[in-house]
């Protein structure tokens, strides 16, 4: 498995809600409570928004929150800001290759 | 606090050896639990996560890529040094360094604080 699987787009009005998913494999997602997920704007490097499946560092919105159900993960935004506007990345341990990425996902803010 | 940069060449010719250089601040790399790895991201595509060195000296590589990787730090000039042979055009990418998130835990690659990438052209 080369990458995880995320659509390719979501998108949403101001103060909605989103999900975006993740899924994966029993050597990953499914077998680890090891699952990040990025915010990338556009020319900018990626920045953290959730460790260990639910996670939050210090300094992330309460308005990003992430859960996961067997094989995939999500990622759930609510009250949806301009400033969510960007590609979103999951990540996890994997017994195979150590670290995978998800393919990515464009989230548009209506 | 922590910052990250990557130098290096920019373009590269085909199957010539790329070294990338990561100078970091903030942090040390002979505290226990701390990392540093190397993502790339070829235009327009996703993340790719190519190693990590730890602060023992212990190192992890893509199972992909792993033949072609080397990762070495220099710990005194709080530098990670990225060697990789043989680059092709599909290795075209912008190179990240970033600093993996402390951790006890083997299974935790989080990173935390990223260098703004350097782009890497490999042309003829």
């Amino acid at each position: 498995q080369s990458a995880l699987t995320q659509p390719a787009s979501v998108s949403g009005s101001p103060g909605q809600s989103i999900t975006i998913s993740c899924t994966g494999t029993s050597t990953d997602v499914g077998g680890y409570n090891y699952v990040s997920w990025y915010q990338q704007h556009p020319g900018k490097a990626p920045k953290l928004m959730i460790y260990d499946v639910t996670n939050r560092p210090s300094g992330v919105s309460n308005r990003f929150s992430g859960s996961k159900s067997g094989n995939t993960a999500s990622l759930a935004i609510s009250g949806l800001q301009a400033e969510d506007e960007a590609d979103y990345y999951c990540s996890s341990y994997s017994s195979s290759i150590t670290v995978i990425f998800g393919g990515g996902t464009k989230l548009t803010v209506l | 606090q922590i910052t990250l940069k990557e130098s290096g060449p920019t373009l590269v010719k085909p199957t010539q050896t790329l070294t990338l250089t990561c100078t970091f601040s903030g942090f040390s790399l002979s505290t226990s639990e701390v990392g540093v790895g190397w993502i790339r991201q070829p235009p327009g595509k996703a993340l790719e996560w190519l190693g990590l060195i730890y602060w023992d000296d212990n190192k992890r590589y893509s199972r992909s890529l792993k033949s072609r990787l080397t990762i070495t730090k220099d710990t005194s000039k709080s530098q990670v040094v990225l060697t990789m042979t043989n680059m092709g055009p599909v290795d075209t990418a912008t190179y990240y360094c970033a600093h993996r998130r402390p951790d006890s835990s083997w299974f935790r690659y989080y990173f935390d604080y990223w260098g703004q990438g350097t782009l890497v052209t490999v042309s003829s």
